[in-house]
C-alpha cells in the first residue's frame, strides 16, 4: 500500500507570498496517478491538479504542480485570500485511492 | 453541468442501520466510477471504496471492507453507502465523488452522519 506524507503540516504565510507544499510517496508512483485537492471549511474538496501537473478546469494559473517518482510539489505562486485552506495530495494504485494527511495553509 | 446530490444529514443510535445516497446525472452514474470518501471531525480524507454503476463492479479499501456496503441503482442514477450496525466511530462527513480516471473530479456536497446514544 502506498503511503503519502505531506509536509509541512501547517504553513503560515501572508497574502502575496509563495507557498510550496510537499507530498512524498512511500514508493515510486506514476505521475498520471497523482492529484491535488483544496478543501475550505464547510466545503467539499475541489480537484486542483491531476496527473501531477495539469490544472483542472477553472483553476487559476497561480497553482502549479510538479514532481515525479516519490516527490511531488504543489506551488501557489502568490497567495490570494481565498487560497488559505487545506490541501491534500492523492494517488491511485492497485485499484484504490490513497490521500495524504494534508497541509493547512493559514494566514500569518 | 455535472452535479452529485447527496441525501441529508442523519442522526442515528449505535446499532442502527443506515443507507445514504448520491444522485447524479445519467452520464455520471453509468460511465464513471462513483467513490465514497470519509472525513471524520477535524481529520483528513479517507477513501472508502467505489462502484461502477454500469456493471456494479465494486472495490473497497481494506480499512472499510466488511464495514460498509456500496451499491448503485443505475435506473435512477443513484449510488448508495450503507451500514448494517452503526458505531459511534462512524460519526463523520461522507462524500461521494466521480472518478475521472485516477482522481475525483466532481464531488457531492457531503452527508453528515452522527451516531450517538
Amino acid at each position: 500500500e502506498i503511503v503519502l506524507t505531506q509536509s509541512p503540516g501547517t504553513l503560515s504565510l501572508s497574502p502575496g507570498e509563495r507557498a510550496t507544499l510537499s507530498c512524498r510517496a512511500s514508493q515510486s508512483v506514476t505521475s498520471s496517478y497523482l492529484a491535488w485537492y483544496q478543501q475550505k471549511p464547510g466545503q467539499a474538496p475541489r480537484l486542483l491538479i491531476d496527473s501531477a501537473s495539469t490544472r483542472a478546469t477553472g483553476i487559476p494559473d497561480r497553482f502549479s504542480g510538479s514532481g515525479s517518482g516519490t516527490d511531488f510539489t504543489l506551488t501557489i505562486s502568490r497567495l490570494e485570500p481565498e487560497d488559505f485552506a487545506m490541501y491534500y495530495c492523492q494517488v491511485y494504485g492497485r485499484s484504490r485511492l490513497t490521500f495524504g494527511g494534508g497541509t493547512k495553509v493559514e494566514i500569518k | 453541468e455535472v452535479q452529485l446530490v447527496q441525501s441529508g444529514a442523519e442522526v442515528k443510535k449505535p446499532g442502527e442501520s443506515l443507507k445514504i445516497s448520491c444522485q447524479g446525472s445519467e452520464d455520471s452514474l453509468t460511465t464513471y466510477w462513483i467513490n465514497w470518501v470519509r472525513q471524520m471531525p477535524g481529520k483528513g480524507l479517507e477513501w472508502m471504496g467505489a462502484i461502477y454503476p454500469g456493471d456494479s463492479d465494486t472495490r473497497y479499501s481494506p480499512s472499510f471492507q466488511g464495514q460498509v456496503t456500496i451499491s448503485a441503482d443505475k435506473s435512477i442514477t443513484t449510488a448508495y453507502l450503507q451500514w448494517s450496525s452503526l458505531k459511534a466511530s462512524d460519526t463523520a462527513m461522507y462524500y461521494c465523488a466521480r472518478g475521472d480516471g485516477y482522481n475525483l473530479d466532481y464531488w457531492g456536497q457531503g452527508t453528515l452522519v452522527t451516531v450517538s446514544s
